[in-house]
């Protein structure tokens, strides 16, 4: 198994460019949940996904982010257009079906918006 | 929603001793409580667990406790050694959340020789 991989692992792009981040959960997983990491703010629910389908995004912070699940196997997290303030480590996490299992987290893309 | 606090934010302590971290969580449905090591510049890694029907749980020198009457758990980490130096994390979640964990704001662990 080879755990939730993300893509990038890391990213520098300029104000105001279209940011795009990519996870595979582990396969079999049925959520999977995007998470921002600051020193200053610690670990921030963005949205999570059951089956495919949006079940919570009320942690995005701005309209300039936005996330899909097209497929079990497939999620991307955009922002557009990006601002410094958005720098942080992007985890994604994914759980099997069912009670009381914890995440299994990718490596995470460190983003920088210069 | 649910709120989960995490103290001390910080804790240095000399290798061998003991370390002790507290969580308290404010909704009392919640029932899965799981505990995160991350490393420097690593992802968050579930080490223990604990389910609202046990009070205790060991895996070797660490140990999680329940107060589900006080709605409090703590992570205790025996013997320590340098490689438990890190960021530890715990979270709750209720069975009808999806699974969606709140985390606590995290505390670092600095084991010294």
């Amino acid at each position: 198994d080879a755990g939730v991989i993300q893509s990038p692992r890391h990213e520098v792009t300029e104000m105001g460019q279209e940011v795009t981040l990519r996870c595979k959960p582990i396969s079999g997983h049925n959520s999977l949940f995007w998470y921002r990491q600051t020193m200053m703010r610690g670990l921030e629910l963005l949205i999570y996904f059951n089956n495919n389908v949006p079940i919570d995004d009320s942690g995005m912070p701005e309209d300039r982010f936005s996330a899909k699940m097209p497929n079990a196997s497939f999620s991307t997290l955009k922002i557009q257009p990006s601002e410094p303030r958005d720098s942080a480590v992007y985890f994604c996490a994914s759980r099997p079906q069912g009670e009381d299992y914890g995440y299994t987290f990718g490596s995470g893309t460190r983003l920088t918006v210069v | 929603g649910e709120n989960v606090e995490q103290h001390p934010s910080t804790l240095s302590v000399q290798e061998g001793d003991s370390a002790v971290i507290k969580c308290t969580y404010s909704d009392s449905a919640s029932n899965y409580f799981p505990w995160y090591k991350q490393e420097l510049g690593k992802r968050p890694q579930l080490i223990i667990d604990i389910r609202s029907n046990v009070g205790e749980k060991k895996d070797q020198r660490i140990a999680v406790t329940l107060n589900k009457t006080a709605k409090h758990f703590s992570l205790h980490i025996t013997e320590t050694q340098p490689e438990d130096s890190a960021v530890y994390f715990c979270a709750a979640s209720r069975t009808d959340s999806w699974g969606k964990l709140q985390f606590g704001a995290g505390t670092q662990v600095v084991v010294t020789p």
